[in-house]
């Protein structure tokens, strides 16, 4: 059972629509991270939210973190074929696990691959 | 550049052959972290050190497994008597925690990684 579930998996969409992935947990976690990845290389960090309803922009990209820190969303305005990738999200804990808060590892969603048409 | 860099990139061995992996971290970063992803899943944390102190580790390293980050800069990750459940990417990352509000959001940067193919 993974402990953060993104959805959805897969997303295949044409250039111009939007879209939005969502990372849901029945856990709490201190801090969010969203990252994307290429194939063959390591993620790379595109937003961090710790506050909860924390609501972060980056370009075409907006971010949210759920009031009671447990769920995330990103979503994409008008993609572009360069958005094409996996998107990851990451929480740092949980912190309501048995053996008490983890501030270190972070654990991952299963990713969701999104590939945008020209 | 500046970034997390790994050593090396790929790796192709024979099971039972034993490979260490390299990472070196962004400069100022006192805590390094090493994670496996296999084909179609997010990366799954396997051990962090905070400078040379490894302070946490997963279930996921087994005795064959072993990190270390003697000075506190660079950190290597072995894997002895290796098998083809091992093939896999592995990656590192590295952040730098000075405060407790740091501590919270706690921003890793990952490196290339370095796929190793056990035959």
């Amino acid at each position: 059972t993974q402990l953060l579930e993104q959805s959805p998996q897969f997303l295949s969409i044409q250039e111009g629509e939007n879209l939005t992935v969502y990372c849901n947990s029945s856990s709490v976690f201190s801090s969010l991270q969203w990252y994307r990845q290429e194939p063959g290389e390591g993620p790379v960090l595109l937003v961090t939210v710790v506050t909860g309803g924390e609501v972060k922009k980056l370009k075409r990209l907006t971010f949210q973190f759920g009031d009671a820190r447990k769920d995330s969303s990103l979503h994409i305005t008008a993609a572009q074929p360069g958005d094409t990738g996996l998107y990851l999200c990451a929480g740092q804990g949980p912190m309501d696990k048995p053996g008490g808060t983890s501030y270190g590892k972070l654990t991952f969603g299963q990713g969701t691959i999104l590939t945008v048409h020209p | 550049d500046t970034g997390v860099s790994q050593d090396p990139r790929h790796k192709i061995t024979k099971r039972g052959q034993n490979v260490t992996f390299r990472c070196d971290p962004i400069s100022e970063h006192n805590r390094l972290y090493w994670y496996r992803q296999t084909l179609g899943q997010g990366p799954e944390f396997l051990t962090y050190f905070q400078n040379e102190a490894q302070l946490e580790k997963s279930r996921l390293l087994s005795d064959r497994f072993s990190a270390e980050r003697p000075k506190g800069s660079f950190s290597t990750l072995e894997i002895q008597r290796t098998e083809q459940g091992d093939s896999a990417m592995y990656l590192c990352a590295s952040s730098l925690i000075t405060s407790g509000w740091g501590l919270m959001k706690n921003e890793q940067f990952f490196g290339p990684g370095t796929r190793l193919t056990v035959l």
